[in-house]
């Protein structure tokens, strides 16, 4: 499984748009991306996933480099309900197990 | 409610003695995943069981084992407990290859 680097933690104020970047250098062909989020003793929810360039849902987007090295969740407007901690994960959507790394924590501040 | 389904939400039990928690996916997703998430740490990976089979094992300890019945539904097995057991253990089901995993909301469980 390709390995991920992502910031230990981040804060924001509400209302601003939150950047987390991910390092996945050694990503493979079949590869996908995806980032899950986890509220404090809730089990991680599924937020979007993509393969390149741009991808977008109702809750974030997702951009992805020509060379799909790294990639950015870009979630909008933040609120204090968005402080959470924020996985990313590569692979290839097989039989391979999702291996969650430390995440990012997010805090948002009023 | 995510449609991943697991009991009991909370467990405490005395170090030696053995648990199991209960864990229904999705209706007709056919793999299952067992996660361990103690304070501090990240998810670890524990056993993955696809259509009543064991597909893939992680960082299970011999002490903990698992099944999936012809309905469905796993079971993890939690034997000779110790207080370094104590954790929150998620389950998680898929349907698809590359669809996201759907989680339970967890058993916390407290050795004591």
């Amino acid at each position: 499984l390709a390995k991920t680097t992502q910031p230990i933690s981040m804060d924001s104020y509400e209302g601003q748009e939150v950047n987390i970047t991910c390092s996945h250098n050694n990503i493979a062909t079949n590869d996908y991306i995806t980032w899950y989020q986890q509220f404090p003793s809730q089990g991680p929810r599924f937020i979007i996933q993509g393969y390149k360039t741009k991808v977008t849902n109702e809750v974030a987007s997702l951009f992805i480099p020509a060379d799909r090295k790294s990639s950015t969740l870009s979630l909008p407007r933040v609120s204090l309900s968005d402080t959470a901690v924020y996985y990313c994960l590569v692979g290839d959507g097989g039989n391979t197990p999702l291996v969650f790394g430390k995440g990012t924590r997010l805090s948002v501040i009023a | 409610d995510s449609g991943v389904t697991q009991t009991p939400k909370h467990l405490i039990t005395a170090t030696g003695q053995r648990v199991t928690l209960r864990c229904s996916p999705r209706s007709g997703d056919l793999s299952v995943y067992w996660y361990q998430q103690s304070l501090d740490q990240g998810l670890q990976f524990l056993i993955q069981y696809y259509n009543g089979e064991e597909r893939a094992k992680g960082n299970i300890l011999e002490r903990f084992s698992a099944q999936q019945f012809p309905d469905l539904h796993s079971e993890l097995n939690l034997s000779s407990l110790e207080l370094g057991d104590s954790a929150l253990y998620f389950c998680a089901s898929r349907g698809r290859d590359r669809d996201g995993y759907t989680f339970g909301s967890g058993t916390r469980l407290t050795v004591v």
